[in-house]
């Protein structure tokens, strides 16, 4: 079993829609919980950050992590074809478990059509 | 602000030849982490620099290896290619004490023939 579960899609939606993307994941010990965008060919952009548990908001995005189910979630409102991208999830563990290494999922690509 | 840089963009080479891979971070970050993103694999970590010195590797063999520069700009060698190395090569960097918040750079897609 992979530490880090994720849909790889792909998922078309219209402009305009609520996107939604999941990881699962196993160890217990992550504490630091990431999303990335990556166009074709490009490197990933971090997107959003968060600590432990709870909920974060930028514009259009908002990052959930539900710690005791092992579950994050990236929603995504009024969806754009410029969000048309492959998104990843990352995560890693805190205090003296430090190891520079972010444990990445599979990826989902997302297509939003006009 | 610059970001991320690396080069050369791509690479080609063929069984048995060494590869050199230079990252460049963002200014004020010292540390500097290589990726290896294959097709059907997703990005696994190869490792990770601060400082000048290595602090972790991931599960790859001993022929990848790197160097961390006193301007903190960073290296990754590749020794021995073989056709499985061919992948998009990522480098990212971060703030001391804030490895959870890595950019990355644009990478150098290597191929190996």
């Amino acid at each position: 079993q992979k530490e880090v579960e994720q849909d790889p899609g792909p998922l078309s939606v219209p402009e305009g829609a609520i996107v939604s993307l999941n990881c699962t994941y196993s160890n217990s010990a992550f504490q630091y919980f990431m999303w990335y965008r990556q166009y074709s060919r490009k490197g990933p952009e971090l997107l959003m950050y968060t600590y432990s548990s709870g909920n974060k908001e930028d514009g259009r995005f908002t990052a959930q992590v539900d710690k005791s189910s092992k579950y994050i979630s990236l929603f995504i409102r009024d969806s754009q074809p410029s969000d048309s991208a492959t998104y990843l999830c990352a995560m890693s563990g805190g205090g003296s478990g430090n190891t520079g290494k972010l444990i990445f999922g599979q990826g989902t690509t997302l297509q939003v059509k006009p | 602000e610059a970001g991320v840089t690396q080069s050369p963009t791509h690479l080609i080479k063929t069984r048995g030849q060494q590869a050199t891979l230079r990252c460049s971070p963002i200014s004020g970050h010292t540390s500097v982490y290589w990726y290896q993103q294959a097709l059907g694999l997703g990005l696994q970590f190869l490792l990770w620099y601060d400082e000048g010195e290595e602090r972790n590797r991931g599960n790859f063999p001993p022929r990848f290896s790197g160097r961390q520069f006193p301007n903190y700009s960073s290296e990754l060698n590749v020794n021995a290619l073989e056709l499985e190395d061919s992948a998009l090569y990522l480098c990212a960097s971060s703030f001391p004490n804030s490895q959870e918040t890595q950019y990355f750079g644009p990478g150098t897609r290597l191929l190996v023939l």
